[in-house]
């Protein structure tokens, strides 16, 4: 089975802190996806990227940003967290061809900035 | 734009009596549909999908939805509640299956003994 793997189940940072999420699939997937999860929002998307070094925009992406420098890893980055960025993220991967395979999501990584 | 819409914010069901969520999409051309349930503190499971064909699928844990174009719904079904469905599900959209998902804001379900 595909594997997404995000490297924290719980976060707590400061305000202010540059905070790293990881996100590493093992099944050779091009596409990568960041989603918040909020109450009553669902899950909103925050960028994706269709292979190594590119990137585009979701949604909501302010204030967050992403690096793709290995085909299994995306990694989302909020340069000075803030509280407002206090949420559930999941990471998710699929790929090219999309299709059967479908999305696998990883299991999240709740974060608090306090 | 993109956009799927879940009208039911909470649905209370009692164990063992059926149950329907509801889901509109907006993209008309080719939808690449799908059902996530997600337990609470879990990640997302996949319950079934919708590319083309039959246009009931069936998924796992006893789930089917039946894709309606003419009303651009793509409603989830079960004939009988256990208490282990108690969760928030999601109705997502995809062009083409494999691009970014759009997500409906979800459905809670409780169910009550």
């Amino acid at each position: 089975d595909v594997k997404v793997t995000q490297s924290s189940r719980y976060l707590v940072k400061r305000t202010g802190e540059k905070v790293f999420l990881e996100c590493v699939q093992d099944m050779d997937h091009e596409n990568m996806f960041w989603y918040r999860q909020d109450p009553g929002l669902g899950l909103r998307l925050i960028y994706f990227s269709y292979d190594v070094k590119m990137k585009e925009k979701g949604d909501i992406p302010e204030g967050y940003s992403v690096s793709r420098e290995k085909k299994e890893r995306f990694s989302l980055i909020l340069e000075s967290a803030s509280t407002n960025q206090t949420s559930m993220y999941l990471c998710a991967s699929i790929l090219a061809a999309g299709g059967v395979s479908g999305y696998t999501f990883g299991s999240g990584t709740r974060l608090t900035v306090v | 734009a993109q956009s799927v819409t879940q009208p039911d914010i909470h649905i209370t069901v009692s164990e063992g009596a059926s149950l329907e969520l509801r889901c509109n999409y907006s993209y008309g051309a080719t939808p690449y549909l799908f059902w996530y349930v997600q337990s609470p503190g879990q990640g997302l499971q996949l319950l079934l999908k919708y590319f083309s064909g039959d246009t009931l699928v069936q998924g796992i844990k006893g789930f089917e939805a039946e894709f309606k174009r003419s009303q651009s719904s793509f409603n989830l079904r079960k004939p009988s509640v256990h208490w282990s469905d108690a969760a928030e599900y999601f109705c997502a959209d995809s062009n083409f299956g494999n691009e970014k998902l759009t997500f409906g804001t979800g459905t809670r379900l409780t169910i009550i003994p």
